[in-house]
């Protein structure tokens, strides 16, 4: 069964003050790992994805990493309308028994206070 | 960009009663996933389809089907609607099970 746990649940920052969301998880070979954001009532907005450990993706403010084990998203000089939920996702490889779905973690909701 | 549209964007519905969502991909794109979220909760997946045939099965009561049409939209019928089945679903699009780009949802709310 595939797993992913993200911490911190919630994560309140100032403007400015750079941190790092992190996502553990567990997954019969990992296909793909992908980070979204999403707002309250709205659907989840691709940001990455990571394919194999050792990948870096990068986009305005945001970092993606990946290990064998790990992801994290690093948030540098974070600005209020950054705040929002971050959910990470994995995929397992073809010939999974889950192949093709995403598996997603609870999210970390992040407030960025001006 | 065209996106992937959801329809009807809100929807009540009372116990017992069926609902019907609709989902319209990405142009070309070629898979079709269906998650529900509650409240404070992450996206439980439902049920894919890759090229109009079912691929995978998540959580998804008995009670619901979904199916994939030619024109590669989808529809997710729900029937005898219970109140914990009130809701966002989500449907999402890829290309080759590449990256999922989701819907704006459906808000279910059954009374």
């Amino acid at each position: 069964e595939d797993q992913v746990t993200q911490s911190p649940e919630a994560l309140r920052l100032q403007e400015g003050e750079s941190s790092s969301l992190n996502c553990s998880y567990t997954v019969s070979g990992l296909r793909g790992l992908f980070w979204y954001r999403q707002d309250p009532g709205k659907g989840p907005e691709f940001l990455f994805t990571l394919y194999s450990a050792g990948e870096e993706k990068e986009k305005e403010r945001l970092k993606a990493t990946l290990t064998k084990k790990e992801s994290f998203l690093h948030i540098t000089a974070p600005k209020p309308e950054d705040s929002a939920t971050y959910l990470c996702a994995v995929q397992a490889r073809a010939g999974g028994t889950s192949y093709g779905k995403l598996t997603f973690g609870q999210g970390t909701i992040l407030t960025v206070h001006p | 960009a065209a996106g992937v549209i959801q329809s009807p964007r809100h929807l009540i519905k009372e116990k017992r009663e069926t609902a019907t969502l609709k989902c319209y991909p990405i142009p070309r794109h070629d898979t079709v996933y269906w998650y529900q979220q509650g409240p404070g909760q992450d996206p439980q997946f439902l049920i894919s389809f890759y090229e109009k045939m079912q691929s995978d099965k998540g959580s998804i009561p008995d009670r619901f089907s979904a199916q994939q049409f030619s024109d590669y939209h989808s529809e997710l019928n729900m029937s005898s609607l219970e109140l914990g089945d009130s809701a966002l679903y989500f449907c999402a699009s890829s290309l080759s099970r590449s990256e999922a780009f989701f819907g704006q949802g459906t808000r279910l709310t059954v009374v």
